[in-house]
């Protein structure tokens, strides 16, 4: 069975870095793109970034373009979020999500998420 | 930028009521929408997609309905599991959430 699971959360001083990543089971990874959604505490879902499933494309909310870097490594099932200069309005539990639809344009098919990781909490505070 | 307005943001209704969420688009979205359902300390979960397909193993309770700028999700008949809060996403061109409407017990 399709299985995301999160990990790299924590707490982290304004201005720091922290690495997600995302550990993918039960698919063929390298097929699908995948993406990082954030919830803040007590807030509703925002989508933050994608990568094809070839990492040959990405893109990323206005919000943290030029902070953070969405990767993969398919050799070894895992997608990662880079974030640098973090921010207070960047704590949030960060969700990886699978979109469902593969061989599209580009690599980057515009669909829903079918499959959610159980989340990772990022806390950013001094 | 195409934003996503839900209405209610709040609702509280009985076992066995009826409950439709609607869900705007600034801009025609053709039928890229999708409905999740997500509870406390849980990854949300798909309903629907396209604006009316059911998700395979979600119960034919929920519907959904709507193009271009205006959708609703309908519970049939309100179970105990469907407390929750629910979550309109638009995926035409780019991924944007609407607010969440949250579903109480009345």
């Amino acid at each position: 069975q399709v299985q995301l699971v999160e990990s790299g959360g924590g707490v982290v001083q304004p201005g720091r870095s922290l690495r997600l990543s995302c550990a993918a089971s039960g698919f063929t990874f390298s097929s699908y793109a995948m993406h990082w959604v954030r919830q803040a505490p007590g807030k509703g879902l925002e989508w933050v970034a994608v990568i094809s499933y070839d990492g040959s494309n990405k893109y990323y909310t206005d919000s943290v373009k030029g902070r953070f870097t969405i990767s993969r490594d398919n050799s070894k099932n895992k997608l990662y979020l880079q974030m640098n200069s973090l921010r207070a309005e960047d704590t949030a539990v960060y969700y990886c999500a699978r979109d469902p639809e593969t061989n599209c344009t580009g690599g980057v098919c515009y669909s829903y998420f079918d499959y959610w990781g159980q989340g990772t909490l990022v806390t950013v505070s001094s | 930028d195409i934003q996503m307005t839900q209405s209610p943001s709040t609702l509280s209704a009985s076992v066995g009521d009826r409950v439709t969420i609607t869900c705007r688009a600034s801009q025609s979205i053709s039928s890229w929408l999708a409905w999740y359902q997500q509870k406390p300390g849980k990854a949300p979960k798909v309903l629907i997609y396209k604006a009316s397909s059911l998700e395979s193993g979600v119960p034919s309770r929920f519907s959904g309905s709507g193009s271009g700028t205006e959708f609703t999700l309908t519970i049939s008949s309100l179970q105990p599991d469907d407390f929750a809060t629910y979550y309109c996403q638009r995926y035409d061109s780019w991924w944007t959430f609407g607010q969440g409407t949250k579903v109480g017990i009345k």
